[in-house]
């Protein structure tokens, strides 16, 4: 089945080490996104990408860096994670914009990967 | 600039009673709209969508959602409920000039109380 895959799941660093997140696709999805999601809140806009090209939240902090090597995946990277980055990262997807095709705006979600800064 | 509010923060609701989860939106331009559930620890799963056409939706696990232009809502309901169903929801609008853009409301738990 067609699906967005994150991994790992879990993960546990310590404050100020540098973790990288995956997230890969199998729709063949023009667009992906990172968002974050702290307890008992709505998910939060990080970033995206509509193909190459890469669109930050003017909210998003520096320490959040994202590269996109493929269509196929997408990396989320904190730089130095601080307490207050402990949360759920979901990642998505969209068709995007092409040719007027149908439904280019539903997005669809991985299982997120729960981040624990200790 | 575009808002979406979701009344209910939470909803406790007996097994097989009716439940309605309510949505608004704030935008002067053309939405699509959705409705996602997320479990404990999961990712969003979609539960249904209104892109055009028909202002009723069916969506997945007996949910149905009505678009209402007039009063700019996206309400979501199921006639009978399911323990299964506790979860969280979240209503979210796409604007159709920006595209890639999602609004999120800040979600409604639900209780389903056997």
């Amino acid at each position: 089945d067609a699906m967005v895959i994150q991994n790992p799941r879990y993960q546990v660093t310590q404050f100020g080490k540098p973790v990288t997140l995956s997230c890969s696709q199998t729709l063949n999805h023009n667009v992906m996104y990172w968002y974050q999601q702290k307890s008992s809140q709505a998910p939060k806009l990080l970033f995206h990408y509509y193909d190459k090209d890469f669109n930050n939240e003017a909210d998003t902090p520096d320490n959040f860096q994202s590269r996109r090597p493929n269509t196929s995946f997408c990396f989320l990277d904190i730089r130095s994670p601080g307490l207050g980055d402990t949360a759920m990262y979901l990642c998505a997807t969209s068709r995007g914009r092409t040719g007027g095709a149908l439904d280019q705006e539903t997005q669809y979600f991985g299982p997120g990967t729960r981040l624990l800064v200790l | 600039a575009q808002s979406v509010t979701q009344l209910d923060s939470q909803v406790p609701v007996f097994e097989e009673a009716p439940v309605e989860l309510r949505c608004n939106y704030s935008s002067s331009v053309s939405v699509y709209l959705f409705w996602y559930v997320q479990y404990p620890n999961q990712g969003l799963q979609l539960l249904l969508k209104y892109l055009s056409g028909s202002t009723l939706v069916k969506g997945i696990n007996g949910f149905e959602a009505e678009f209402n232009k007039s009063q700019t809502s996206f309400h979501l309901r199921k006639p009978s409920v399911h323990i299964s169903d506790t979860a969280e929801y979240f209503c979210a609008v796409s604007v159709r000039l920006t595209g890639n853009q999602f609004y999120f409301g800040t979600g409604t738990s639900l209780t389903v109380i056997p």
